[in-house]
């Protein structure tokens, strides 16, 4: 079965620091992983998108890592914001098909 | 704005009634998505259509049906709505046939309360 696991559930750092976020998944055949924003009540946004070739792959303070061996992901937030507080969504889409498995999310709250 | 509308943004209904969504895709998009996403749920995937057909089927019960539109708009029927319905249900587009390829677009997302 395809899954998508994310951690931690939810983390709270302050203003101006960095931090980083967790996906693991099972699911094959592998396409892409995203990541994306969402804000309370809004829409998923997204952040970063990697095939299975690429390792890094960077949206102005968001980082993006995969290590397609591993079925790891992490994303990196620098110099955080308070705008930044949101859930943060890890997705893994299966190669030919519109299945996109989506994990729980990570809700990350950046306090002043 | 990611060009994708959907309404009614709330609603607020009781068991056993019938709603309808609607959503509008990004100028251009022939492929419509139907999510629904329950309190501290991932999102989950309900059905695709693509240039006016069913192009893949998720976890939809069958008190839900959903069609696109000649325009591309697309609606999505909740009948016999349960407690359990209670979700935002939010529509994505993208110019692909499979999800895979390029990027989902996201509406609002449409806030359902059954009481």
């Amino acid at each position: 079965k395809n899954q998508v696991e994310q951690s931690p559930q939810s983390l709270i750092i302050l203003e101006g620091k960095n931090c980083t976020l967790q996906c693991n998944y099972t699911v094959s055949p592998f396409s892409n992983l995203r990541w994306y924003k969402q804000d309370t009540g809004r829409g998923p946004v997204s952040l970063t998108i990697m095939t299975f070739s690429e390792n890094t792959k960077s949206n102005g303070r968001y980082t993006a890592t995969l290590d397609a061996d591993t079925k790891q992901s992490s994303l990196h937030i620098t110099a955080s914001q308070l705008s930044d507080s949101a859930s943060y969504i890890c997705v893994v889409t299966t190669s030919g098909y519109s299945t996109l498995t989506f994990g729980k999310g990570t809700m990350l709250l950046v306090s002043p | 704005d990611s060009g994708v509308t959907q309404t009614p943004k709330h609603l607020i209904t009781a068991t056993g009634q019938r709603v309808t969504l609607r959503c509008s895709p990004r100028s251009g998009d022939l492929s419509v998505y139907w999510y629904q996403q329950s309190l501290d749920q991932g999102l989950q995937f309900l059905i695709q259509y693509y240039n006016g057909e069913e192009r893949a089927k998720g976890n939809i019960l069958e008190r839900f049906s959903a069609q696109q539109f000649p325009d591309l708009h697309s609606e999505l029927n909740l009948s016999s709505l349960e407690l359990g319905d209670s979700a935002l249900y939010f529509c994505a587009s993208s110019p692909y046939p499979t999800a895979d390829t390029g990027e989902l677009f996201f509406g609002e997302g449409s806030r359902l309360t059954v009481l």
